[in-house]
């Protein structure tokens, strides 16, 4: 298995409130992703990284942004947690443009 | 934009016997890579198999095997001997091959059950 880890692997947050959640990688991967699922959806694109504080956006990024300030860590931030939000989050990394392997996930519930 | 299409939202099959699970997808590209990803309840997201669109060969892994039809945008997945442990969503995605980063376009899921 990749070595991803995601941290917490749970929570629970009320509207309003600032969330970060984490990707720690031990595979020195260049590139790194954040992806949200939800029924009937798959998994979208949230914001993804080319290197260190290089980011960009995905497709579904309004409400999120993200850093990367060393290599192995890629960490999503809720400036303002929304019920909209409440999704489960995964954290993948790439060696290249190629596959990509998948954290455990985040399940974030925002009441 | 690229989309991709499981149109089985769940499908059954009896363990040793042999699944086809579908999925179709549109893109203007040439050049782009295709997966299956499984996903038990763990939650967990499994890569099962890949193929690159310019390689004609089918890819297959144990029993895992695709059937990759590129002028129909054809994705499918055919898992033989079934297993209990085979039970999952299965998820098909597509990736531009762009050199560089970009984006996984997944399909929407097929809940795969395996019955004695």
């Amino acid at each position: 298995d990749a070595g991803i880890t995601q941290s917490p692997r749970h929570k629970v947050t009320e509207t309003g409130t600032p969330v970060t959640l984490r990707c720690h990688q031990t595979e020195n991967h260049r590139y790194m992703y954040w992806y949200r699922q939800d029924p009937g959806h798959g998994l979208r694109l949230i914001h993804y990284s080319y290197g260190v504080k290089d980011t960009d956006k995905g497709e579904v990024s309004d409400g999120y942004s993200v850093s990367r300030s060393k290599t192995e860590d890629f960490l999503l931030t809720l400036e303002s947690a929304t019920s909209s939000q409440t999704s489960v989050y995964f954290c993948a990394i790439s060696p290249g443009d190629n596959e990509q392997f998948f954290g455990p996930g985040t399940r974030l519930t925002v009441l | 934009a690229q989309t991709v299409t499981q149109s089985q939202p769940e499908m059954s099959v009896q363990e040793a016997e042999t699944v086809t699970l579908s999925c179709t997808y549109d893109t203007s590209e040439s050049d782009y890579y295709l997966f299956w990803y499984k996903q038990p309840p763990s939650r967990q997201m499994i890569l099962v198999i890949r193929q690159e669109a310019y390689k004609q060969q089918n890819a297959t892994e144990n029993r895992f095997s695709v059937n990759f039809q590129k002028a129909a945008k054809s994705f499918s997945l055919k898992i033989s001997d079934s297993q209990l442990g085979d039970a999952a969503m299965y998820f098909c995605a597509y990736k531009e091959n762009t050199g560089t980063a970009s984006k996984l376009t997944f399909g929407t899921g097929t809940r795969l059950q395996v019955t004695l």
